[in-house]
């Protein structure tokens, strides 16, 4: 799988726009970016995926550069309980149970200020 | 959360003890994993299961076995726990889309 590149750390102001950023420059045709957030004590949770086009759900917006090599989460409107460590995954598509294996790196601290 | 369960959602137990941690899910998944989260480790792979009876090693396997007898349960187990297992425990599950799901995770502390 691919490696992200993700700041350590964001702040955003409750009701602002987060949009945080991760570089996946070695990124292949077949690999799908991922996000999944991990509020304190407890389990990581999905938020969006994308393989090329923008994708929009009821949690985020996930933007990808034309060439793949760097993608945007965009958290509409932050609330404080949007707090969290985000994390950009990269992984290839497929069957078999090693290709659901989801390797998580140390991600971005968002925090929310009110 | 795709039903996902875990029990017990904390454990203190002592070294040399066997312990078991269940994953229970109601959704009827195929693939299951086991994670533990340490500071500054992030979430490592212990093993997985592709199905009834089928499972795999993850990265960091040695000390644990698992086991999966039902496809709703997914049965991790430290033969004898020692202070480096000492951890937070997630097990997850695959939907049909690729995404996975995580359950609330066990905290494990082995004194």
């Amino acid at each position: 799988d691919a490696k992200t590149t993700q700041p350590p750390s964001m702040d955003c102001a409750e009701g602002r726009a987060a949009n945080l950023p991760c570089n996946h420059s070695t990124i292949s045709g077949n690999e799908y970016v991922y996000w999944y957030r991990q509020i304190h004590s407890q389990g990581p949770q999905y938020i969006i995926h994308g393989l090329k086009n923008n994708e929009t759900n009821e949690m985020a917006s996930l933007i990808i550069t034309e060439d793949r090599k760097s993608s945007t989460l965009i958290l509409p409107h932050a609330t404080l309980r949007d707090t969290a460590v985000y994390y950009c995954i990269v992984r290839v598509a497929g069957s078999g149970g090693s290709n659901y294996k989801l390797t998580f790196g140390k991600g971005t601290l968002l925090t929310v200020n009110p | 959360d795709a039903g996902i369960t875990q029990s017990p959602r904390h454990k203190v137990t002592e070294t040399g003890t066997p312990v078991t941690l269940r994953c229970h899910q109601t959704e009827n998944h195929r693939y299951m994993y086991w994670y533990r989260q340490d500071p500054g480790h992030g979430l490592r792979l212990i093993h997985y299961s592709y199905g009834v009876k089928d499972t795999d090693k993850g990265e960091v396997s040695d000390g644990y076995s698992v086991s999966r007898s039902k496809t709703e349960d997914f049965l991790l187990t430290l033969e004898s726990a020692t202070s480096s297992q000492t951890s937070v425990y997630f097990c997850a599950t695959v939907a049909d889309t690729y995404e996975q799901y995580f359950g609330p995770g066990t905290r494990l502390t082995v004194t």
